[in-house]
């Protein structure tokens, strides 16, 4: 089955500095890979996802994520965030032909002026 | 855009009494799920649903129960609450096949505290 793990529970930042959060997904088969944010007291929204293809994937509000095989991992980066991205991101996995997602513990980004 | 409804978005309910949760969907989906989402934990799925009739369990199903009597409705039952499943309760849809291709749409998640 697969697995990711969120390597970082907490990130404080700057309001304009670049961001990066980190995850690593453990499967020796082919994957499907998703970041999902909640904002407070919200569901979960898609931020973006790999399926196949460019291993540079962009999403909404400015983030992209790079999918990288060798490492597997597909860390989640914005180059200059704001004090509205303050929210809990979730990295997730699916498998081909699996009705069901994994996710990691989640990632805290809080954004500070 | 898809909706996923959650019927209760704050309940406090006592040990020991059924509690149901109901999630409703308005685009046809096939696919619903239901996850409780702790501190630290992430989400873990409980129960899911790929048809009417059709539910299997997820990786935390002990204490829970579901219905899917209708495409657009999705019910997890607490067959009698517990302090332990004081949590917050995400219900997700998504369409044919697998999720892979259009991922999840969430609902707003119901926040569930048993006293």
């Amino acid at each position: 089955a697969q697995s990711v793990t969120q390597l970082d529970s907490q990130v404080p930042v700057f309001e304009e500095a670049p961001v990066e959060l980190r995850c690593n997904y453990s499967s020796s088969v082919s994957v499907y890979l998703f970041w999902y944010v909640q904002y407070p007291n919200q569901g979960l929204q898609l931020l973006l996802k790999y399926l196949s293809g460019s291993t540079l994937v962009k999403g909404i509000n400015g983030f992209e994520a790079e999918f990288n095989k060798s490492q597997t991992s597909f860390h989640l980066r914005k180059p200059s965030v704001h004090i509205s991205d303050t929210a809990e991101y979730f990295c997730a996995v699916t498998g081909s032909n699996d009705y069901k997602l994994s996710f990691g513990a989640g990632t805290t980004v809080t954004v500070r002026a | 855009d898809v909706k996923v409804t959650q019927s209760s978005r704050y309940l406090v309910k006592r040990t020991g009494e059924k509690v149901f949760l109901e999630c409703v969907q308005d685009m046809d989906h096939e696919n619903m799920f239901w996850y409780r989402q702790d501190p630290g934990l992430g989400l873990r799925l409980i129960y899911f649903s790929y048809d009417v009739k059709m539910k299997e369990k997820g990786d935390i199903p002990e204490g829970y129960s579901v219905s899917r009597e209708k495409k657009e409705r999705f019910s997890l039952i607490l067959e009698s609450a517990s302090t332990n499943q004081t949590s917050m309760y995400l219900c997700a849809s998504s369409s044919t096949g697998t999720p892979a291709n259009y991922g999840y749409t969430f609902g707003s998640g119901t926040r569930l505290t048993v006293v």
